[in-house]
C-alpha cells in the first residue's frame, strides 16, 4: 500500500530516556514533516526536509533531531525525554514545499508518553 | 500573530447539515484546508480553497472569502461516521501552515 507508515504507534517512557520515531513514505514525496499534537490538538510543526536538506526548524529543543537517511525515511530523535514531551507525534509528506503542493498526507501517529 | 478560529465542538442529528466556520488572520495567505480528524487517527484530507467561491465534493463542501478572513466547511446528509474534528489550516505567506485546533462534531442519531 501507498502510505506515510510510522512506528511505533504507542510509546511510552521514563524521564530521562532516549527514544526514537521512525517514519517511511513510499509516495515519492520530496518533503517530509514531523508534527507535534498536544493535548489541546492544535498541530504544531517541528521539522520538515526537502531533499535531505532541512527547510524547517521551528524554535523547538535541541533534544529533538530528524534524521533522515534517505529521501523516503524522516525519523526523529528524543535525548533526555521530559514530561511535557508527552503528546501525538505526526510524520508527514508532501510533493514539495510550494502552495501549489498536493496535500500533506500523514501517518497513524505515535502517542509518546513520559512518565 | 498568527490565528485560527474555529468552535471547538459542534452537536448535529443524523441526516442534517451541519456548518463549520473558521476564522483566520495570517502574515499572507496561499491557500485553506480543511481536513477530518477520526479519535486516535491521523488528519485526512477534505478540500483545498485558494480563491474566493464555494468547492464541492460529494456531500462536504468548502466556502472561502479571502476578504473577510473567512472559511466554513459545509457537511450535508450527515452519517455517523462524520462524528470527528475537523481542522482548519492557512497557509501563510512563507508557505508555512498554521493550524487551527479543530472543532469536534458529534453526530447524533
Amino acid at each position: 500500500d501507498t502510505a506515510v507508515s510510522q512506528t511505533p504507534k504507542y510509546l511510552v517512557t521514563q524521564m530521562g530516556n532516549d527514544k526514537s520515531i521512525k517514519c517511511e513514505q513510499n509516495l515519492g514525496h520530496d518533503t517530509m514533516y514531523w508534527y507535534k499534537q498536544d493535548s489541546k490538538k492544535f498541530l504544531k510543526i517541528m521539522f520538515s526536509y526537502n531533499n535531505k536538506e532541512l527547510i524547517i526548524n521551528e524554535t523547538v529543543p535541541n533534544r529533538f533531531s530528524p534524521k533522515s537517511p534517505d529521501k523516503a525515511h524522516l525519523n526523529l530523535h528524543i535525548n533526555s525525554l521530559e514530561l511535557g514531551d508527552s503528546a501525538v507525534y505526526f510524520c508527514a509528506s508532501s510533493q514539495d514545499s510550494e502552495p501549489s503542493m498536493p496535500p500533506l498526507h500523514f501517518g497513524n501517529g505515535t502517542r509518546l508518553t513520559v512518565t | 500573530g498568527q490565528n485560527i478560529d474555529q468552535p471547538t465542538e459542534m452537536t448535529a442529528t443524523e441526516g442534517a447539515i451541519v456548518q463549520i466556520n473558521c476564522t483566520y488572520q495570517t502574515s499572507g495567505f496561499n491557500g485553506l484546508f480543511w481536513y477530518q480528524q477520526h479519535a486516535g487517527e491521523a488528519p485526512t484530507f477534505l478540500s483545498y480553497n485558494v480563491l474566493d467561491g464555494l468547492e464541492e465534493k460529494g456531500r462536504f463542501s468548502s466556502f472561502l472569502s479571502r476578504s473577510k478572513g473567512y472559511s466554513y466547511l459545509l457537511l450535508k446528509e450527515l452519517q455517523m461516521k462524520d462524528s470527528a474534528s475537523y481542522l482548519c489550516a492557512v497557509m501563510d505567506s512563507n508557505y508555512q501552515l498554521i493550524w487551527g485546533a479543530g472543532t469536534k462534531l458529534i453526530i447524533k442519531p
